[in-house]
């Protein structure tokens, strides 16, 4: 079945580094969404990507849609203490009905003061 | 974007019992979802809701064990039956109305005894 290979699974940083995760798959998306989830709350849509090659940016968020459309990056420029949580991509197919979400593992990310 | 709300947020319940969790959205919307999110680990569908007609599972989760009801285009419910250990997990209710950018509810926390 369709995979999502999401890395890094964990990231240590300084306060003020810029961060750099990514997703790749053997499938194909159309749809690329970056959610994040802080601990005991539902994950909530930090970008959405709909076209390949599409670069999109949210305040210190960019992400990108892979031209092959099988992979995604997202970026975080100057991390402060609250963007600590869980990172997730999510790749989006057509599916009976509709479509189908396909999560990654996930990307831990803690950032020191 | 879509406000989800879910109820309960959490729950301790004894193996055995059902418990039924409610997902109301303040929008009509096109598809809903339910995922279960196991401790430290990503988000599994367990089925699309489907308004006015069986929800749609996915490989491994079966209606007897998550019957599931979307009697219009703002609500569903998902019951966890026979409830086991195993069954302890955050459940999310996921909702999608334009393109296919998909929100999150808060989760509903469930602890089986």
């Amino acid at each position: 079945g369709q995979q999502l290979n999401q890395s890094p699974q964990s990231m240590f940083i300084q306060e003020g580094e810029d961060v750099s995760m990514n997703c790749t798959s053997s499938s194909i998306f159309n749809t690329w969404l970056w959610y994040k989830q802080d601990p005991g709350e539902g994950p909530v849509l930090l970008i959405a990507l709909y076209k390949a090659g599409e670069l999109t940016s949210n305040g210190r968020l960019t992400a990108q849609f892979g031209i092959t459309r099988k992979d995604s990056f997202l970026n975080i420029s100057a991390s402060i203490p609250s963007d600590v949580g869980i990172y997730f991509c999510a790749g989006q197919l057509p599916n009976t009905g509709g479509f189908k979400t396909i999560f990654g593992a996930g990307t831990r990310l803690f950032v020191k003061a | 974007s879509a406000v989800i709300s879910q109820k309960p947020s959490r729950d301790i319940c004894q193996r055995g019992t059902s418990l039924t969790i409610q997902c109301q959205v303040d929008s009509q919307v096109t598809m809903m979802f339910w995922y279960r999110q196991q401790p430290g680990q990503s988000l599994t569908l367990i089925a699309t809701a489907n308004q006015g007609s069986e929800a749609t599972y996915e490989s491994g989760f079966v209606i007897d064990k998550f019957p599931i009801s979307r009697p219009n285009l703002t609500f569903s419910t998902l019951t966890v039956s026979n409830m086991s250990p195993e069954d302890s997990s955050i459940y999310l209710c996921s909702v999608a109305a334009i393109q296919e950018t998909q929100y999150f509810g808060p989760g509903t926390r469930l602890l089986v005894l």
